[in-house]
């Protein structure tokens, strides 16, 4: 099975900062890469596909990046909505799988 | 817009089944436009997918879990539904259903697919 890893664990940020978070597959996943945000007692909901798409309705603040088995999510000016938990999600192969999560605080 | 709810028993005992029972409404799981997934999430801990089936049944199930569950759909109902059985307090979780968009089947095998709506969740508690 393919493992994600992402870091940091946790960050700590302010209004307005820029924040990238890192997710790495045990082995290459092309493209097939989901991001997803969870706030707490929320279903989470998915920001980007094919490791770069925009999930409709997304703000353009968020993007992804990276294909093989590195990967970034972006958020480019963090606003107060977006303080939460962010997962990545492997599609390459069979079983899908998450990563385990980069919680956003604020700072 | 479609909509996904789950429902079914918040307590179950040791060693018994865990069922529950996904709705989905505002779009038709017999299109065969996707797969229907069933996520849990331990209480403060990541997402782990469960398994998925399409509308004519066909399922794949995460091999951690296969030994123990069954998905099954009903497309007159429009509902689709988890059965995990021999439960222990490990399967403590919230319980998520989900659509699966995207997922081909390359050589008996699925590929791709993203989770683009979700169910609320249902909290289910294995004690006795």
């Amino acid at each position: 099975d393919i493992q994600m890893t992402q870091s940091p664990s946790s960050v700590s940020a302010s209004v307005g900062d820029r924040v990238t978070i890192t997710c790495r597959a045990s082995q290459g996943i092309s493209s097939w890469l989901a991001w997803y945000q969870q706030k707490p007692g929320k279903a989470p909901k998915v920001l980007i596909y094919g490791a770069s798409s925009l999930q409709s309705g997304v703000p353009s603040r968020f993007s992804g990046s990276g294909s093989g088995t590195d990967f970034t999510l972006t958020i480019s000016s963090l606003q107060p909505e977006d303080f939460a938990t962010y997962y990545c999600q492997q599609a390459n192969s069979f079983p899908p799988a998450f990563g385990g999560g980069t919680k956003v605080e604020i700072k | 817009q479609v909509q996904l709810q789950e429902s079914g028993p918040g307590l179950v005992k040791p060693s018994q089944t865990l069922s529950l029972t996904c709705t989905v409404f505002g779009g038709s799981i017999g299109s065969g436009d996707y797969w229907w997934s069933w996520v849990r999430q331990h209480p403060g801990k990541g997402l782990e997918w469960i398994g998925y089936i399409y509308y004519s049944g066909s399922t794949y199930y995460n091999p951690s879990l296969q030994s123990r569950v069954t998905i099954s759909v009903d497309t007159s109902k429009n509902h689709f539904s988890l059965n995990l059985n021999s439960v222990t307090a490990a399967d403590t979780a919230i319980y998520y259903c989900a659509r699966n968009r995207g997922v081909l089947v390359v050589a008996a095998a699925p590929v791709g697919g993203y989770f683009d709506y979700w169910g609320q969740g249902a909290l289910v508690t294995v004690s006795s």
